[in-house]
């Protein structure tokens, strides 16, 4: 049982590129979430999802797409690379909201530099 | 705005004293959670209180949650090196349990 796994774990991009970090978990959980955390910072939620074929955005959307056609995959992607986007990328999901599943688990990050 | 404010921000302590974190936010939310970080690492849960009034404890460490007044503490005991970390608090919003987080609290236990 490997949890939340994250690719990769680290990058540098140019500005104006493109990726797609990947996240996968292998607990069957509905629910999954993309983060960034600047550094010094809290998190801050980039887009959620709660089961395949739904997502939503959060507080910091701009700039990034998801998907999730199965229920452990939920990658992320940046379009077009800038800057502000120099950040350590979680992904983290979470079981039913019932009992005691509310925890979220995160995934060991992905440290991304754009210059 | 949904605000969560921890305080104090960074804290230095000496190893075997007692000290509080202070976690309050700007909205109405019955689950909080407290996460540690450790330099260059993920977040792991430590609490995940569900109602107000709710106390849990693991080891040193002592989690509160008053819903009324939209306050948590995170009450350290007999500190020792190994807490050093960085503590975050996270609040419930939404209907898909989207946290809103604290900026963290730094911890450095001195020998």
């Amino acid at each position: 049982n490997a949890g939340v796994t994250q690719t990769p774990k680290f990058r540098i991009l140019k500005i104006g590129q493109s990726m797609t970090l990947q996240c996968t978990q292998d607990m069957n959980h509905n629910y999954m979430y993309w983060y960034r955390q600047d550094p010094g910072m809290g998190l801050k939620l980039i887009y959620y999802s709660v089961g395949a074929g739904i997502t939503d955005k959060g507080e910091v959307p701009n700039g990034y797409n998801v998907s999730r056609s199965t229920t452990e995959d939920f990658p992320l992607r940046l379009e077009l690379a800038a800057p502000s986007q120099t950040s350590v990328y979680f992904c983290a999901s979470k079981g039913p909201g019932t009992g005691t599943s509310y925890e979220q688990y995160f995934g060991p990050g992905t440290r991304l530099t754009v210059t | 705005e949904l605000k969560v404010e921890q305080n104090p921000l960074f804290l230095s302590m000496q190893e075997g004293k007692n000290y509080t974190i202070y976690c309050n936010y700007s909205t109405t939310s019955d689950r909080l959670y407290w996460y540690r970080q450790d330099p260059g690492k993920s977040l792991e849960s430590l609490f995940v209180l569900l109602s107000n009034g709710a106390v849990k404890q693991e080891g040193r460490l002592m989690a509160s949650l008053d819903t009324k007044a939209r306050l948590s503490t995170l009450h350290i005991t007999a500190a020792v090196h190994d807490l050093s970390a960085t503590y975050f608090c996270a609040v419930d919003v939404g209907s898909n349990y989207q946290l809103i987080w604290g900026a963290g609290t730094k911890l450095i236990i001195k020998p």
